[in-house]
C-alpha cells in the first residue's frame, strides 16, 4: 500500500514569509496532484505534475516534482492570509490517494 | 455556478439512526465519488460509481451504502451511524479515470455529527 507522507504537519507563519512543504511517497507516483482545502470546504486542485524534474508555477506557488518521481515540494513566496488551509498531495492512479496533509495558518 | 452540490452542509443524527447524505452535479460527469474525512486527516475514498457501475473500496464498512439513481445524483446511506462515523463527507466527480479528463471536482462537504 502506497504511503504519502507530508511535512511539516502544521505550519504557522506571519504574512510575507516564505515556506516550503514536502510530500514523499513510498513508491513512484503515477502523477502527482496538489490540492488546497479551505476550512469547511472541499479540496480544490492546484496543479498536476507528471514528468520527473518538472517545475510548475502558479502565481506565488512553485511546485517541484523530484527526478525519481517519489517526492515533491510546494513553495509559497510571500504568504498571505488567503493561503491558509490544508495542503494535500495526492497520487492520481485510477483513484486519488491522498497524503497526510500540511495545515498552514498565515497570520496578518 | 455551483458544480457539485452537497446537502445538507451540516447533519446531526443519533447513534444508530439511519442517515442519508445527498450529492448532485451539474457537470454531467461519468464518475462520482464519496470520501470520508475525519478531523485533521486526509480524505479517504469509500466508493465510487462509473456511470451505474458501483466500486467499493475493500476497507469500507458494510454500514456504508450508496445509490446513484441517475447521472446527476448520488446518495450516501449510513445504516447505523456510530460515534466513529462523525466526519466530513465529501462528494467528488470526474469525467473519466484517465488523462486530462481525470480532474476531480469536490463539493463543499457535509459535516456529520453523531450524538
Amino acid at each position: 500500500t502506497q504511503l504519502l507522507e507530508q511535512s511539516p504537519q502544521f505550519l504557522s507563519i506571519q504574512e510575507g514569509e516564505n515556506l516550503t512543504v514536502y510530500c514523499n511517497s513510498s513508491s513512484v507516483f503515477s502523477s502527482l496532484q496538489w490540492y488546497r482545502q479551505e476550512p469547511g470546504e472541499g479540496p480544490v486542485l492546484l496543479v498536476t505534475v507528471v514528468t520527473g524534474g518538472e517545475v510548475k508555477k502558479l502565481k506565488r506557488l512553485t511546485f517541484q516534482f523530484g527526478d525519481a518521481r517519489k517526492d515533491s515540494s510546494l513553495h509559497i513566496t510571500a504568504a498571505q492570509p488567503g493561503d491558509t488551509g490544508l495542503y494535500l498531495c495526492a497520487d492520481r492512479t485510477d483513484k486519488l490517494i491522498f497524503g497526510t496533509g500540511t495545515r498552514l495558518q498565515v497570520f496578518p | 455556478d455551483a458544480m457539485v452540490i452537497q446537502n445538507p452542509r451540516y447533519q446531526v443524527t443519533q447513534f444508530g439512526k439511519p442517515v442519508t447524505l445527498s450529492c448532485s452535479q451539474t457537470l454531467n460527469h461519468n464518475v462520482m465519488y464519496w470520501y470520508q474525512q475525519k478531523s485533521s486527516q486526509a480524505p479517504k475514498l469509500l466508493f465510487h460509481y462509473y456511470d451505474k457501475d458501483f466500486n467499493n473500496e475493500a476497507d469500507t464498512p458494510d454500514n456504508f451504502q450508496s445509490r446513484r439513481p441517475n447521472t446527476s445524483f448520488c446518495f450516501l446511506d449510513i445504516r447505523s451511524p456510530g460515534l466513529g462515523d462523525a466526519a466530513m463527507y465529501l462528494c467528488a466527480t470526474s469525467r473519466d479515470y484517465r488523462g486530462v479528463s481525470y480532474e476531480q471536482y469536490f463539493g463543499p462537504g457535509t459535516r456529520l455529527t453523531v450524538t
